[in-house]
């Protein structure tokens, strides 16, 4: 089974839509982190889910917004894409403790925004 | 914000011969991560390091906790073909509590020719 889902794997869209991307974990852990891998590859962190306790990285545009219907969910909105939006999004679950300080990462969900 | 510089950027290798590559912070971490990413995938935890010094194998690859904490290298001995992809270095400022991301280097390239 996988571990950490997200759906849908590619998404092509136009400028100015809003778009959701949905992420699930069935590890039963406690945070989720939304990331973003840009064209050159690099990685950066845009939010991490708590408890309800959300903090945002500051640099992301509030056009984002995580939503979590349940601890096993993690939802990226997006509104209004820019031509910028466009990279691979990736969700990660993490476990508490020490062991937790590791994270698992989905599939991620490829968005191209024309 | 923190940054990890990884290093080399990129590797042209031959099969079968020995890989290195670190990561030196100005920040002192408390974990070190090492991961993989296929094409089309999601970044693959290979080692997790949880206390300076700590020297740590998996299969063909060793990985360490600097004695400073700001630093880390993988070494991947007889590189075979499946070897081929991102590695990148993460690091985690704050233990245990608090729904903070992973920091990321930019990633290391490896290219195993045949």
């Amino acid at each position: 089974d996988t571990a950490v889902s997200q759906t849908p794997k590619y998404l092509v869209t136009q400028m100015g839509n809003d778009k959701s991307i949905k992420c699930e974990q069935n590890l039963g852990h406690d945070t989720m982190y939304w990331y973003k891998q840009d064209s050159k590859k690099f990685l950066k962190i845009m939010f991490s889910y708590n408890n309800k306790e959300l903090i945002i990285n500051e640099t992301v545009p509030n056009r984002f917004s995580p939503k979590s219907p349940d601890k096993a969910h993690l939802n990226l909105h997006i509104n209004s894409l820019e031509l910028g939006d466009s990279a691979v999004y990736f969700c990660a679950s993490r476990a508490p403790g020490l062991a937790g300080e590791t994270q698992y990462f989905g599939p991620g969900t490829r968005l191209l925004v024309l | 914000g923190q940054q990890l510089n990884q290093s080399p950027q990129s590797m042209f290798i031959q099969e079968g011969e020995d890989v290195s590559m670190n990561c030196t912070s100005s920040s002192i971490f408390n974990t070190w991560l090492w991961y993989k990413q296929d094409p089309g995938e999601g970044p693959v935890l290979l080692i997790a390091l949880y206390k300076a010094g700590e020297l740590t194998s998996n299969g063909r690859l060793t990985a360490q906790f600097g004695i400073t904490r700001k630093d880390s290298f993988l070494n991947i001995s007889a590189s075979i073909p499946s070897d081929v992809g991102i590695y990148f270095c993460a690091g985690r400022l704050i233990f245990g509590g608090g729904a903070d991301g992973l920091t990321f280097g930019k990633g290391t390239h490896l290219i195993i020719q045949p």
